[in-house]
């Protein structure tokens, strides 16, 4: 089983569309979690982190849930600017190690 | 402020060969970590240094190598080239190792032949 899990997709939603992604994550002594965002053969770029209070940043919605050890990324009205493979993150292990998900693409239609 | 960055762009090598690939970290980062991603997965973890030393290792063959220079640049080695090494090898840095988001140069993509 891998470490860190998401559907990899594709969402293919219409412009305006809210959309929800989600991941799950084995090791209960993951310390903390990150949404990034990887464009089609570019680098990934840190989205936002997520806390167990749950935070925003604009359309972008992050949660922890831990005793489920499940994530969630809620994206409202969609952009095509916000097509884009989405990589769950966890961190543990006692250093910053990151731990990638293989990702969830989205596509965003007119 | 530049970001991360790494050389070369791109490369193309065939089995057998050896290759080092450069990495410099955003200024005042003293961590960096090196990542490979094949098509259609997300990224995997091999090394971390952090002031020069190893701090991590991923499940990676002792084909690959790595270290870290006192002005925190990194270079990453990898001998005897196999076909599977092809991927985009990523470079990531922060300002230290405690549970941080670590931020990504635009990556080497190494092609084996």
């Amino acid at each position: 089983r891998k470490e860190v899990e998401q559907d990899p997709g594709p969402f293919n939603v219409p412009e305006g569309a809210t959309v929800a992604f989600n991941c799950t994550y084995s090791n209960s002594a993951s310390q903390s979690f990150f949404w990034y965002r990887q464009d089609c053969r570019k680098e990934p770029k840190l989205l936002m982190s997520v806390y167990s209070s749950g935070n925003e940043d604009g359309r972008f919605t992050a949660q922890l849930n831990r005793a489920s050890q499940y994530i969630s990324l809620l994206i409202r009205d969609s952009k095509l600017s916000d097509s884009a493979t989405y990589l769950c993150v966890a961190i543990s292990g006692g250093y910053n190690k990151l731990i990638f998900g293989a990702g969830t693409r989205l596509a965003v239609h007119p | 402020d530049a970001g991360v960055t790494q050389s070369p762009t791109h490369l193309i090598k065939t089995r057998g060969q050896h290759v080092t690939l450069r990495c410099s970290p955003i200024s005042g980062h003293k961590s960096v970590s090196w990542y490979q991603q094949v098509l259609g997965q997300g990224p995997q973890f091999i090394f971390q240094y952090y002031e020069k030393e190893e701090r991590g290792r991923g499940n990676f063959p002792d084909r690959f190598s790595a270290r870290q220079f006192p002005n925190y640049s990194s270079e990453l080695n990898v001998n005897a080239l196999l076909l599977g090494d092809s991927a985009l090898y990523l470079c990531a840095s922060s300002l230290s190792t405690d549970y941080q988001p670590q931020h990504f140069g635009d990556g080497t993509r190494l092609s084996i032949l």
